[in-house]
């Protein structure tokens, strides 16, 4: 099974700042691989699929890069509607999710 | 767009069963794979497993003894059986559909149910 480590679990930032969350696939996934953002009562919401592709409807602040084993997703300017917990998924065998980044405003 | 809805019981004693059902509407449950994904308290997003409408399943190696998936499409709805419970299981379960479109590389959870709180405990 292939195992991903997200990276930090929590962080905390101001309104404006530019955020950076890293993923690291236990083996090579190619670009398989989504990010999504978790609201408390809501169901999560893709915000970038293939590693590197912006859900339609997705604020343009939001972006993903990375391919193989790591993988980076940017918030270019935080806004407070981005406060959630933000996951990284890989589907190159079965589906498996990163622990998780809770965001917060500093 | 398609709509989840689990159901089954809110409160299960350590050592048994627990036993949920999902239930598709708005859409067919043929041609797709359905999953459970669990999340406790303070902790990430877990998958569990996933089931075609042909029966066929996948389960998470970490749970694999434990569970067993079956889907009914005469109900468009499919259920999830995790043996043996203890206060570890305890979580919040969605159903979950994944959604898979090869031509744009567009492959991901597209429909989830609300989800249900199962608590493990005497």
């Amino acid at each position: 099974d292939i195992h991903m480590t997200q990276s930090p679990p929590s962080l905390s930032a101001s309104v404006g700042d530019r955020v950076t969350i890293t993923c690291r696939a236990s083996q090579s996934i190619t670009t398989y691989l989504n990010w999504y953002q978790h609201k408390a009562g809501k169901a999560p919401k893709l915000l970038i699929y293939d590693a590197s592709n912006l859900e339609a409807g997705v604020p343009s602040r939001f972006s993903g890069s990375g391919s193989g084993t790591e993988f980076t997703f940017t918030i270019r300017s935080l806004q407070p509607e981005d406060i959630a917990t933000y996951y990284c998924q890989q589907y190159e065998n079965l589906y498996s999710f990163g622990q998780g980044t809770k965001l917060e405003i500093k | 767009q398609v709509q989840l809805q689990e159901s089954g019981p809110g409160l299960v004693k350590p050592s048994e069963t627990l036993s949920l059902t999902c239930t598709v509407s708005g859409g067919s449950i043929n041609n797709s794979y359905w999953s459970w994904i669990r999340q406790s308290a303070g902790k990430g997003l877990e998958w569990i497993g996933r089931i075609y409408t042909s029966g066929a399943t996948n389960y998470n190696p970490s749970l694999k003894s434990r569970v067993t998936m079956s889907v009914d499409t005469s109900k468009n709805q499919f259920s999830l059986r995790l043996t043996s419970v203890t206060a570890a299981d305890t979580a919040v379960y969605y159903c979950v559909r994944w959604s898979s479109n090869g031509y744009y590389r567009k492959h991901y959870f597209d429909s989830w149910g609300q989800g249900i709180l199962v608590t493990v405990s005497s």
